[in-house]
C-alpha cells in the first residue's frame, strides 16, 4: 500500500524555525516527484513546494519563497520541509504527497501552529 | 494559473444533482494532448481524496454519479444524485504548471 506519514508539526513562535519530514512507502520514492501542500485553519488548499527525484529541481509558492526549503533523501525515503522565520499566516496542516502531477496518495497532515 | 470555482457553497436535497464550475486563467491543455485538471473532494478531518483526474477520467473506486467535463479553461464537475456520504469540500487543481487550486466548493446536503 502507498503510505505517506507527516511528523514534525508544532507549535512556534513567530520568527522561528521548524522542519517537517514526510516518510513515504510502498513505492518508488526515489523516481517520484514529490510535493508539499497546506491548508490554513478553515480554508482551502494551496500548494507550497515541488522537487523533483534529484532535487535538481525547487519550486516555491511565492509567499514561502527565501523561507522555506524543500529536500529529500532517496536513501531514507524521506521528505523534508524545512520552514524559517515563521509567521502567523503559515499556521496549516501541511500535507506531503506524491506528484505525477495527479496528486496521490496524501498523507495525513501535520499542523503547524505560529502563534507567541 | 488562477483557478475559480462557482459556486462556493451549495446545499443539495439527496437524489438531486449537484454542478460546480472551475475555470482556469489559461488553457489546460499540455503538448501532449492531454489537459491536466483533476478534482478531489475532502471530506471533513480528512486529506483530499482523488474523484476525476485529466478532466473527465474518474478514478478507481470512485461512484459513477461523479462526472467530469470540459475543456480548455472551463470545467464541470456533476453529480447525478447526492448522496448523504457526498458531503464535503469539492477542489479543481491545475496540474499543467506547477499546482493551483480552485478557492473550493463546499457541499451540504440538506
Amino acid at each position: 500500500e502507498e503510505q505517506l506519514v507527516e511528523s514534525g508539526g508544532h507549535l512556534v513562535q513567530p520568527g522561528g524555525s521548524l522542519s517537517l519530514s514526510c516518510a513515504a512507502s510502498g513505492f518508488m520514492f526515489s523516481t517520484s516527484w514529490m510535493t508539499w501542500v497546506r491548508q490554513a485553519p478553515g480554508k482551502g488548499l494551496e500548494w507550497v513546494a515541488t522537487i523533483n527525484p534529484d532535487e535538481s529541481e525547487k519550486y516555491y509558492v511565492d509567499s514561502v519563497k527565501g523561507r522555506f526549503t524543500i529536500s529529500r533523501d532517496n536513501a531514507k525515503n524521506s521528505l523534508y520541509l524545512q520552514m524559517n522565520s515563521l509567521r502567523v499566516d503559515d499556521t496549516s496542516i501541511y500535507y506531503c504527497t506524491r506528484d505525477g502531477r495527479l496528486l496521490l496518495p496524501w498523507g495525513q497532515g501535520t499542523l503547524v501552529t505560529v502563534s507567541s | 494559473i488562477v483557478m475559480t470555482q462557482t459556486p462556493l457553497s451549495l446545499s443539495v436535497t439527496p437524489g438531486q444533482p449537484a454542478s460546480i464550475s472551475c475555470k482556469s486563467s489559461r488553457s489546460l491543455l499540455h503538448s501532449d494532448g492531454k489537459t491536466y485538471l483533476y478534482w478531489y473532494l475532502q471530506k471533513p478531518g480528512q486529506s483530499p481524496q482523488i474523484l476525476i483526474s485529466e478532466v473527465s477520467s474518474r478514478f478507481s473506486g470512485v461512484p459513477d454519479r461523479f462526472s467530469g467535463s470540459g475543456s480548455g479553461t472551463d470545467f464541470t464537475l456533476k453529480i447525478s444524485r447526492v448522496e448523504a456520504e457526498d458531503a464535503g469540500v469539492y477542489y479543481c487543481m491545475q496540474g499543467l504548471d506547477l499546482r493551483t487550486f480552485g478557492q473550493g466548493t463546499k457541499v451540504e446536503i440538506k
